[in-house]
């Protein structure tokens, strides 16, 4: 069955530090892969998405994400963390085929930034 | 553009009432929308897929008797919570998918619902 793995519940850094957030999935095709945040009481923003070709994608507010199939994993990356940036982070898999596939999301992260 | 809002951004009702949520794709047809449920601290889980002039697709566990959705239009999804129950509670969420397939789906900021 698919699944989304977000190994980590609760992240702190500091404001200025790098910042990894874990996904590990499990998709038997080829997965469109996704990273969303969602500010407190609020819906969800796409950062960036993964369908094919570059395994390094860029997304918005300065976010990064790499796929590698190898280990089933789409970590998001950032250089350095803004407080703004504090909120929860879902990564997600899209299933099924052509534009009714369903999302499947991991449990989320929380990121607390330190000033 | 690929904007989508939900109305009421937040309502409170009483136990045994019902109460309808609006989802609307404002800049793109939506064939598909879909419906979530969010707890405290938790993620979104799938209720149902909607599909444009067709009956939901309700996910494992959901009652459809209970949480009526109807997609009478390209840019209009609603959920109606029949008699709803205080357990009902829950942040709803729903996202609309564009005709042409992407896999991508556009969210609404979300209705808390509270139920008294």
């Amino acid at each position: 069955a698919q699944s989304v793995t977000q190994p980590d519940i609760h992240i702190t850094v500091s404001e200025g530090a790098s910042l990894e957030l874990r996904c590990n999935y499990s998709y038997g095709a080829t997965p469109y892969l996704f990273w969303y945040v969602q500010s407190p009481g609020q819906g969800l923003q796409l950062l960036l998405k993964y369908f094919s070709g570059d395994t390094l994608v860029q997304g918005i507010k300065g976010f990064e994400a790499e796929f590698k199939r190898s280990q089933s994993s789409f970590n998001l990356r950032k250089p350095s963390v803004h407080w703004s940036d504090a909120a929860e982070y879902f990564c997600a898999v899209a299933t099924g085929s052509g534009n009714t596939g369903k999302l499947i999301f991991g449990q989320g992260t929380t990121l607390q930034v330190k000033p | 553009g690929a904007v989508v809002s939900q109305h009421p951004s937040w309502v409170i009702c009483k136990s045994g009432t019902s109460v309808k949520i609006e989802c609307r794709s404002l800049d793109f047809q939506a064939t598909t929308m879909f419906w979530y449920r969010q707890f405290p601290k938790q993620s979104l889980m799938l209720m149902a897929t909607s599909n444009e002039g067709s009956k939901a697709t309700y996910e494992q566990g959901v009652e459809k008797d209970k949480f009526l959705i109807n997609h009478a239009s390209l840019t209009l999804s609603t959920l109606t919570v029949t008699s709803a129950h205080p357990e009902d509670s829950s942040f709803y969420i729903c996202s609309a998918s564009p005709p042409v397939g992407s896999h991508e789906q556009y969210f609404g900021p979300g209705t808390r619902l509270t139920v008294t």
